[in-house]
């Protein structure tokens, strides 16, 4: 079973700019998350997709983030424009089912640095 | 306001030693609770889970005990091994998939 795909790795980018990181996730799982991990910090949610529709997103800065679920599929997660504070790895996990006992399977992330 | 409390921040223990990793939380909602081992540069990945009806849960040498009416769990590695040196994250999810984390404990196994 293939793993959850996230690109890019890495990205440096200057404050004010804008940037786009891409998840694909385990096939068949329904459910889709976006994490923002800051250093030395557990992992916080940001957005919740339940195939192509939003579950939550409370903790999503929406004056700068946004994010997309196409077709149920592959997810995009936006920033524009990007400040200091948003440095930090941006993991992308999919399960199953949105239930609570549906294992979480996490990609690699991307490490976005703000300079 | 941190639901899920983890401590401590690091630990160091001796090949062959048991590491103790604690966990509270706050929200009774929680109905599940996860634990993720992370290596750098990787993703979280679970590693042991415990349901709020079950006092311990064992798996090789991972333990998970739990006190519902305290509200509080841990995790127990057994026979340490340098293998182990990770950081470990508790987490406690809701029924609808929501998980919140605690800030991490970096385990640090010496041969």
């Amino acid at each position: 079973e293939a793993g959850v795909a996230q690109s890019p790795r890495y990205k440096i980018i200057e404050k004010r700019q804008s940037v786009a990181f891409w998840c694909n996730p385990i096939s068949g799982h329904a459910t889709l998350y976006w994490y923002q991990q800051i250093l030395g910090q557990g992992p916080k949610l940001l957005i919740q997709f339940q195939n192509n529709g939003v579950v939550d997103d409370s903790q999503l800065p929406k004056d700068r983030f946004s994010a997309e679920r196409l077709k149920g599929v592959d997810s995009t997660l936006k920033i524009q424009p990007a400040k200091l504070e948003d440095s930090a790895v941006y993991l992308c996990a999919s399960s199953p089912s949105g239930q609570g006992s549906s294992p979480l399977h996490f990609g690699n992330g991307t490490r976005l640095t703000v300079t | 306001q941190q639901q899920v409390k983890q401590s401590p921040q690091s630990l160091i223990v001796q090949k062959g030693g048991i590491s103790i990793i604690n966990c509270a939380y706050e929200n009774t909602a929680f109905d599940y609770f996860p634990w993720y081992q992370q290596f750098p540069g990787k993703g979280p990945a679970l590693l042991i889970a415990i349901r709020p009806d079950v006092s311990e849960k064992k798996e090789g040498r991972f333990t998970i005990s739990f006190n519902k009416s305290a509200k509080q769990f841990s995790l127990h590695i057994m026979d340490s091994q340098p293998g182990d040196s990770a950081t470990y994250f508790c987490a406690a999810r809701t029924n609808a998939g929501k998980s919140t984390f605690g800030d991490g404990t970096t385990l640090t196994v010496k041969p």
